[in-house]
């Protein structure tokens, strides 16, 4: 089955700091990826899309420089939290669409990544 | 605009009896909605989708959800709640075109409580 990983699981890092969390899809190819963000006791809000060799397309209210998203090969997204705060603490979770699936409706989820600020 | 209401947050049944999770939703669209389960720590699993074919879609696990175009609805249900389905459940639309093609829309999640 299609299978998407991300790194680190957790992810504990100082007020100030950049950290990056990886996303990839393991057995197949994606053009598009999503960056989603879920608070405690909330549901995920999409942060961006991220496309393969092109800039990633943010929704409304997000940061494109505080959150940074590079989508450099077809099995790899990255987003970077650059100068974390403590607000930024949350769960960051990302998807793949298969290549070979043209509908949007094939859609895998990584398993997350928690980030906290100290 | 499109949005998606999960009408209970918290929901906690006995082991055995039915299960009923609400879901109605928004869309100027024909819609394409699922139904997600996150367990603990675990990624997002699709439970199951519908995309305009028939109304009563049947997903894994004993899951099935009624897509009811009147009161834009689409309620998850199972007739016999396990212990192994106790997780936070999400009902979700999807944008099918343009510049928003597979966007997701989440709704707010319900959490199921399965008691022995």
């Amino acid at each position: 089955g299609a299978v998407v990983s991300q790194h680190p699981s957790r992810v504990i890092c100082k007020s100030g700091t950049s950290v990056k969390i990886e996303c990839r899809s393991l057995d197949f190819q994606a053009t598009t990826m999503f960056w989603y963000r879920q608070f405690p006791k909330k549901s995920l809000m999409l942060m961006a899309t991220s496309n393969e060799g092109s800039k990633a397309t943010y929704e409304q209210g997000v940061e494109k420089d505080k959150f940074l998203i590079n989508h450099a090969s077809l099995t790899l997204s990255t987003l970077t939290v650059t100068s974390a705060h403590p607000e930024d603490s949350s769960f960051y979770i990302c998807s793949a669409i298969p290549d070979r699936a043209p509908s949007f409706d094939e859609q895998y989820f990584g398993p997350g990544t928690r980030l906290t600020v100290t | 605009a499109q949005s998606v209401t999960q009408l209970d947050s918290h929901v906690s049944v006995s082991e055995g009896t039915p299960v009923l999770l609400r879901c109605n939703y928004s869309s100027s669209y024909s819609p394409s909605l699922f139904w997600y389960v996150q367990h603990p720590n675990k990624g997002l699993q699709l439970l199951l989708k519908y995309t305009s074919a028939a109304t009563l879609v049947k997903g894994i696990n004993g899951f099935e959800a009624e897509f009811k175009k009147s009161e834009t609805s689409f309620h998850l249900t199972k007739p016999s709640a396990h212990m192994s389905d106790a997780a936070e459940y999400f009902c979700v639309l999807a944008n099918a075109g343009g510049t928003s093609y597979g966007k997701l829309t989440f709704g707010q999640g319900t959490i199921l409580t399965v008691h022995p």
